[in-house]
C-alpha cells in the first residue's frame, strides 16, 4: 500500500540545522510531485514547500524562504526537507504529502522542536 | 499576502446537513484553485476529502460534497454523524508553485 515515513525529527537549538526525511512507499516516487506541510502545536496546517516529479522544480512559503530547501532522491524513494538557521516558531510537526495538486496520501508526521 | 479564510467553527446536528466554506481575503475561489479539503482529529495526521473541488477521495462516503458556491469553495456533509465531529481545513493553489491554507473550521455535532 501506499505509504510516506518521516523521520529526522527532535529537539534543537535555535539557529542550528536540521534534516528531516520522508520514505517513500507503494507508488512510483519519481511520478509524482510532493509537498511538505507543517502543524505549530495546537494551530492549523501550513504548507511549507513543494518539489516536483523530477526535482527540476522547488516552492516554498515566504516564512521558510531562504532557511529551508525541498529536495528528493528519486533513487532512494525519498523526499527531504533541509531547515537551517531553525527558529522558535518552526517548532511543529512536519508532514510529507504525495502529490502535486492536492494531497492524497500523507504521513504520520514528525515532531520538530526549537527551544534553547 | 493572501489570506484563505474559512469559519472558525460551526455546529451541527445529528442527521443535519452543513456547508463549510474556504474563500480568498481578496477576489473568488473558482476551480482554477483547485481547493481541496482535509479532516483532521487531534494527533492524528489530516485524512484527504475532496480534491480539485468535488472529486472525493478513495473510501470517503458520499456524504461529504465538494462545489464552489458564489464565491467560495464549499464543503457540504449530509447527515452529520458523531464521528464528523473534527477540524476541516481548505487549501488553495494560488499559483507560482505556491498553495496555502485556510485555518481550518472546527465542527462540532451535537
Amino acid at each position: 500500500q501506499v505509504q510516506l515515513v518521516e523521520s529526522g525529527g527532535g529537539v534543537v537549538q535555535p539557529g542550528r540545522s536540521l534534516r528531516l526525511s520522508c520514505a517513500a512507499s507503494g507508488f512510483t516516487f519519481s511520478n509524482y510531485g510532493m509537498h511538505w506541510v507543517r502543524q505549530a502545536p495546537g494551530k492549523g496546517l501550513e504548507w511549507v514547500a513543494l518539489i516536483s516529479y523530477d526535482g527540476s522544480n522547488k516552492y516554498h512559503s515566504d516564512s521558510v524562504k531562504g532557511r529551508f530547501t525541498i529536495s528528493r532522491d528519486n533513487s532512494k524513494n525519498t523526499l527531504y526537507l533541509q531547515m537551517n538557521s531553525l527558529r522558535v516558531e518552526d517548532t511543529a510537526v512536519y508532514y510529507c504529502a504525495k502529490n502535486y495538486y492536492y494531497y492524497d496520501t500523507w504521513g504520520q508526521g514528525t515532531l520538530v522542536t526549537v527551544s534553547s | 499576502q493572501t489570506v484563505v479564510t474559512q469559519e472558525p467553527s460551526f455546529s451541527v446536528s445529528p442527521g443535519g446537513t452543513v456547508t463549510l466554506t474556504c474563500g480568498l481575503s481578496s477576489g473568488s475561489v473558482s476551480t482554477s484553485y483547485y481547493p481541496s479539503w482535509y479532516q483532521q482529529t487531534p494527533g492524528q495526521a489530516p485524512r484527504t476529502l475532496i480534491y480539485s473541488t468535488n472529486t472525493r477521495s478513495s473510501g470517503v462516503p458520499d456524504r461529504f460534497s465538494g462545489s464552489i458556491l458564489g464565491n467560495k469553495a464549499a464543503l457540504t456533509i449530509t447527515g452529520a454523524q458523531a464521528d464528523d465531529e473534527s477540524n476541516y481545513y481548505c487549501v488553495l493553489y494560488i499559483g507560482s508553485g505556491i498553495w496555502v491554507f485556510g485555518g481550518g473550521t472546527k465542527l462540532t455535532v451535537l
